[in-house]
């Protein structure tokens, strides 16, 4: 079964950062894009950034709110990617999924349950 | 980027009805379009990928359709599992954008 699991959500001031983690088992994850996405309480999905798989040079993209703030990255070999969170807002809080193409090879078709990021004083 | 609407934004209907959803993009996307189900507290579910198909487990009365920049889903017959929010989003243009979501409630 294929699994993503999210980890490292908190309580953060604002101006402070986070790193978050998903952890992937049951597919080939070297051979997926991964996303993160975001939900603000009572708020619709946003796409955070996502990372593209070593076939593709591990290129970034970013969503504009977060864009110089938040930095993917990943380690294939320990089946993780990372969201890195600086100069952390208000506007952040928000539950993080993180999602891969592990199936279909281009949409968000594996989804971890998420993990809440707070960002309050 | 690429802006999604959504209409309605709250349906209410009940169990056997034949619902429809409507999700319009700012500029085309051909068919770069997909739909997830999401219930409260929980991850979104892909159930449409590329206007039409179906994923793996998903029941055949959802259905996808339209192209350029007019697409809908489709329930031909709700049933209890089917109360959720449904969000459409474009493939077309990163960052992938999300409709604002339409709640399908009793």
């Amino acid at each position: 079964e294929e699994l993503l699991v999210e980890s490292g959500g908190g309580l953060v001031q604002p101006g402070g950062s986070l790193k978050l983690s998903c952890s992937a088992s049951g597919f080939s994850f070297s051979g997926s894009a991964l996303h993160w996405v975001r939900q603000a309480p009572g708020k619709g999905l946003e796409c955070v950034g996502r990372i593209r798989r070593k076939g593709e040079n591990y290129a970034t993209e970013y969503g504009a709110s977060v864009k110089g703030r938040f930095t993917i990255s990943r380690d294939d070999s320990k089946k993780t990617a990372y969201l890195q969170m600086n100069n952390l807002i208000l506007e952040d809080t928000a539950v993080y999924f993180c999602a891969g193409d592990f199936l279909s090879g281009l949409y968000m078709d594996v989804w971890g349950k998420g993990t809440t990021v707070t960002v309050s004083s | 980027d690429i802006q999604m609407t959504q209409s309605p934004a709250t349906l209410s209907a009940s169990v056997g009805d034949r619902i429809t959803i409507s999700c319009r993009a700012s500029q085309t996307i051909g068919d770069w379009l997909a739909w997830y189900q999401q219930k409260p507290g929980t991850a979104p579910r892909l159930l449409i990928s590329e206007v039409s198909g179906l994923e793996s487990g998903v029941p055949t009365r959802f259905s996808g359709r339209g192209s350029g920049t007019e697409f809908s889903l489709a329930i031909s017959s709700l049933q209890p599992d089917d109360f959720a929010t449904y969000y459409c989003q474009q493939l077309h243009t990163y960052p992938w954008t999300f409709g604002p979501g339409t709640k399908v409630a009793v």
